[in-house]
Formats: structure tokens, sequence, C-alpha cells
């Protein structure tokens, strides 16, 4: 089945710096990649997703990247903010399914 | 509609009880899907339906868990004879078919003693 791999696991920047979070995955049918946001306590949400046919797609300080080729993904954060502190999961559906498979998450502490 | 809503959102038990989780997914929203997130990792698959029809269940689910969604609009996790490596966030996510986008709930929590 789908196998979803993220690096690292924590990431620690300081404010204004960008921060980078990769993730690969195995099913090379899979075509659609979100990225969601969980602060402590909180439910997932998304923050930005693509899918197969763009390689690039951006939003704000957000952008996110795909390699079909190599079959990876990446999370882009700009400008980063106290307030982009959380931890990121990626995702993947595998085989064109309607289930997400979710990598381990990304703990990002931004530092004032 | 508020988004997913989720019932009870902590739950604690005895090792060997039954417990219910409820959820009510966006009103529009044809797909639902239960996660379950320990601390540290990310949400892992369980199951999920289309209408009142279940698509996929999880290889690793056990057979002490059972969902229902009987008439495609709310769903139900039950999860028999409890154990303590039950304990975790129970989530519910629903979406529509057309952009796969998921918007999850709050989540329950399960803590088996």
């Amino acid at each position: 089945g789908e196998n979803v791999e993220q690096h690292p696991s924590t990431l620690s920047v300081q404010e204004g710096d960008s921060a980078v979070i990769k993730c690969t995955y195995s099913d090379s049918a899979s075509n659609y990649f979100p990225w969601y946001k969980q602060e402590l306590g909180k439910r997932p949400q998304l923050i930005i997703d693509i899918r197969s046919n763009v390689g690039e797609k951006k939003d704000q300080r957000i952008a996110v990247t795909l390699n079909k080729t190599a079959k990876h993904f990446s999370l882009h954060i700009t400008e980063t903010q106290p307030e982009d502190s959380a931890v990121y999961f990626c995702a993947a559906n595998p085989s064109n399914t309607g289930k997400l498979i979710f990598g381990q998450g990304t703990t990002l502490q931004v530092k004032p | 509609d508020t988004g997913v809503s989720q019932d009870p959102r902590h739950k604690i038990t005895k090792r060997g009880q039954n417990v219910t989780f409820r959820c009510d997914p966006i009103s529009e929203h044809n797909r639902l899907y239960w996660y379950r997130q320990t601390l540290g990792q990310g949400p892992e698959f369980l199951t999920y339906f289309q209408n009142e029809a279940q698509l996929e269940k999880s290889r690793l689910l056990s057979d002490r868990f059972s969902a229902e969604r009987p008439k495609g609009s709310f769903s139900t996790l039950e999860i028999q004879r409890t154990e303590q490596g039950d304990s975790a966030m129970y989530l519910c996510a629903s979406s529509l078919v057309e952009t796969g986008e998921l918007f999850f709930g709050e989540g329950s929590r399960l803590t088996v003693l």
C-alpha cells in the first residue's frame, strides 16, 4: 500500500527565515497531495494542496512543489512568523482513492 | 452548518468495556472518514464511507472496531472490548467526492484504563 515519508520530524527556524518540509510517496497513481497544519489540541486544517497535473502552487507565504518522477513533494513557508509554529502533515491519496495517507508530521518552531 | 462535529469529546473507560463515538459531517458532504491519531503521529486511516456504503476498511483494523453510516448522514464508530492500546484521538472527517479536501472534526479522545 501507499507509504508517505516526511522529513524532518522537527524544524526550528528564526522568525523571518524560510522553512522547507519534504515528503516522498510510494504509489505512482496518487494524484492529490494536501498539506495540513495542526496546532496543539486542535483539528488538522488544510493549508494548501496540489494535484498531479501541476508542478507548483503558491498561496501568499506558502508554496508546494511536486516532482512526480521522483515521487516527492515539498512545503515551503517564507517569512516565517511565530504563529506558523505547529505540526505540519503531508498526505497522498493512494491509487486515486478517496482516502488520504498521512506522513508522520513535522513540528515547526518559529523563534521570535 | 458549523463543520464536522464529534461526540463525545472525551471518553474514559475501563478495559473490556464497549465505547461508541458519533460523527456528524458537513451536511452536503458525501464522504466520511475515520482516522486514529496518537501523540506525535500523523492521522492513521481506519475506514471511509461514500454515502451509506463503506468503501474501505484498513487491514490493520481489529474486528473489535465497527463503523456504520446507516442513512448516509451521521456515522458511528464502535470499539468492543476496549484495550489500553486503543487509547488515542479518534478523528472524523468529511469531504465532497469532487474535491477530496478533508474537513476534520475536533476529535474524540479515548482513554482506556
